[in-house]
Formats: C-alpha cells, structure tokens, sequence
C-alpha cells in the first residue's frame, strides 16, 4: 500500500526567502507525481506534474523534483510572496491510475 | 475553458439523512473522480469513473456511498444514510483520456457538515 507522507506539516518564512517542500513515499513503482496548492475554502490547482521518466519540472518561481530511488519528490519555491501562502499537497500515481495524497504542507509567508 | 462545476457549495444535515452532490467536470474529460477530504488530510478517492464505466470504487463505502455518471458526463455522489464521520470536503476532479499523465483538474467542493 502506498504511503504519502509531507513533513513539515506547516511552514512560516519572511517574504523574500527560498524554500523547500518535501514528500516521501514508499512504493518507488509509480506512474508520476503531482504537486498541487489548496487555498482555505478552495478545490486544489495543479502546480506541476513529473512523470516517473522525468527528474524535474519548472514553472516559473516553482521547480520539483522527483528521486523515484529514494521515494522522494522536492518542491522548490523561490523568492517566496505572501501570495504564495496556502496548503501544497503531493499526489503520486501508481499504474493502476489510482493517486495517494500527503496530508500536505501548510505554508505561510510574512510580509 | 470552464472548469470542473460542483453542486451545492455547503450542506448542513442531521445524521441518518439523505444527501446528493452533483459535478460537472470539464468538457471532453473523460475520467471523473470523487474525492473525500477530512480537515487536516489530503483528499482521499472514492470513485473513479472512465466515461460511464467504475474504474475504482474500492474505498467508497457501498452500504451508505453511491455514485452515478449516466451519459458519461454529469455525475451525482449520494449518501443515505449520513454520519456524523461523513463531515467532510467532496471534491469533484476531471482529467482528460489519453494516457495516465494528464493532470487531474478540481472543482472547489461541496463542504458537507452533519449534526
């Protein structure tokens, strides 16, 4: 069985700052990886999606990386801005197409 | 394009009623997906539909959850009967058929709280 897991649970930084996001997971047997961002109240909008071939994605401030060895995916987030403040959740999909989210990452970002 | 459209935005019910979501996905998307998300977690499947067809129904509790996608577009979540463990965000995705690395795309979810 698939586990997602995304530590640290919540993440405060100044405005300005670079940042990472982390998630693990433990069957290395997977289709891609998805980072998503969740505003209170909202659905989730996809970030980036790295399929198993790929070692990275980049859009814009955000690059991911996907380590499919060690089970870990990064996301990168650069010169952070309090717009940047929400909950990014990972999703990794296996073959069968069933995806298994992290319970995600609560960023906020201080003026 | 017009994103994927859920029905009712929030719903308050007594526990042992009936309750019904309706979603909407984007046009063309064949594979439908029902979500749940508890407080604090990630969003955790239901259902998964390819067209009108069940790929994956295996974490939807069938003695209380019920779901339909007639026609292979709209589809309808129900639960009869709720309880108070069913308080949760139904969040609604779509993505579109041609092969597994299409992103999955969200509606903003129905928040369903019982009392």
């Amino acid at each position: 069985k698939q586990e997602v897991t995304q530590i640290p649970a919540a993440l405060s930084v100044p405005e300005g700052e670079n940042l990472v996001l982390n998630c693990s997971f433990t069957d290395s047997a997977i289709y891609n990886l998805q980072w998503f961002r969740q505003d209170p109240g909202k659905g989730l909008t996809s970030l980036l999606l790295i399929q198993s071939s790929q070692r990275e994605q980049t859009s814009g401030r955000l690059n991911a990386s996907l380590d499919k060895s060690s089970g870990r995916s990064t996301l990168y987030i650069a010169a952070s801005q309090p717009g940047d403040s929400a909950t990014y959740l990972c999703a990794v999909r296996r073959r069968a197409g069933k995806s298994t989210f992290g319970d995600g990452t609560t960023l906020t970002v201080k003026p | 394009e017009a994103g994927v459209a859920q029905s009712p935005r929030y719903k308050i019910i007594e526990k042992r009623q009936s309750v019904a979501f309706w979603c909407n996905p984007i046009s063309g998307h064949a594979t439908l997906y029902w979500y749940q998300q508890i407080l604090g977690q990630g969003p955790k499947l239901l259902i998964q539909f390819q067209n009108n067809g069940v790929v994956d129904d295996s974490q939807l509790p069938k003695d209380r959850f019920s779901a339909e996608r007639l026609k292979g577009v709209d589809s309808t979540l129900k639960i009869q009967p709720a309880k108070l463990e069913d308080s949760a965000v139904y969040l609604c995705a779509s993505s579109s058929f041609t092969g597994l690395n299409q992103p999955q795309h969200f509606g903003d979810g129905t928040r369903l709280s019982i009392l």
